[in-house]
């Protein structure tokens, strides 16, 4: 069966990095684009960014555009979100969604899995 | 920048039908998909290109698009259907979610 297991969350300061994993398993990673979204606690949820199955096709939200970067390894079936210059705001729980049909980044089949999610709580 | 406009709340009495609206410029243009999320859980896939249901979705679960208006329908709404839902839509190479509607049933 599908899965998507995030980690490396966790409690840092304003102004530092830390960086994401999502590793999936069950499908043909290599096939398949993947996003990163957030959800504020008590709030909606918010698109961050996708990256194409082959990696070479990024997109990203408006507000973490010059500070987050996504990444595959698809050798790892494994995806990255590198977050830089953390702001307060970034506090969410951070899901990896994969697409609903392959080859396909924009979101047409929907986010068919979702992994459980990883709590970043960016606080002084 | 695109955005998704979801009514903040929706009452149901159990079997009878819910609709949750989510408007758009020129919505009917894209594909809409809509997500169930129940508290502290992820969120769960229950239509995609607008009408379609991925496979364990229950039949009462429908969706429409057209025009500025993307609907989905909860028919014989059920409590365990109590839940946020947000639409989700892409444009100008993002992805745009509603702020979603929390379906009260009672």
């Amino acid at each position: 069966q599908v899965q998507l297991v995030e980690s490396g969350g966790g409690v840092v300061q304003p102004g530092r990095s830390l960086r994401l994993s999502c590793a999936a398993s069950g499908f043909n990673f290599t096939t398949y684009a993947i996003h990163w979204v957030r959800q504020a606690p008590g709030k909606g949820l918010e698109w961050v960014a996708v990256i194409s199955y082959a990696g070479n096709n990024k997109f990203y939200a408006d507000s973490v555009k010059g500070r987050f970067t996504i990444a595959r390894d698809n050798s790892k079936n494994t995806l990255y979100l590198q977050m830089n210059s953390l702001r307060v705001e970034d506090t969410a729980v951070y899901y990896c969604a994969k697409e609903g049909i392959t080859y396909y980044y924009d979101s047409s089949g929907g986010f068919d899995h979702w992994g459980q999610g990883t709590l970043v709580t960016v606080s002084s | 920048s695109y955005e998704l406009t979801q009514t903040p709340s929706v009452s149901v009495s159990p079997g009878q039908t819910a609709s949750i609206t989510c408007s758009g410029d020129i919505l009917g243009d894209k594909y809409v998909s809509w997500y169930q999320q129940k508290p502290g859980q992820s969120p769960v896939l229950v239509i995609y290109q607008d009408l379609k249901r991925p496979s364990g979705i229950p039949e009462r679960f429908s969706g429409s698009n057209s025009g500025t208006t993307a609907t989905l329908t909860i028919s014989g709404t059920q409590a365990m259907d109590e839940a946020d839902y947000y639409c989700q839509a892409w444009d100008r190479s993002s992805v745009v979610f509603g702020g979603g509607t929390k379906l009260t049933v009672l």
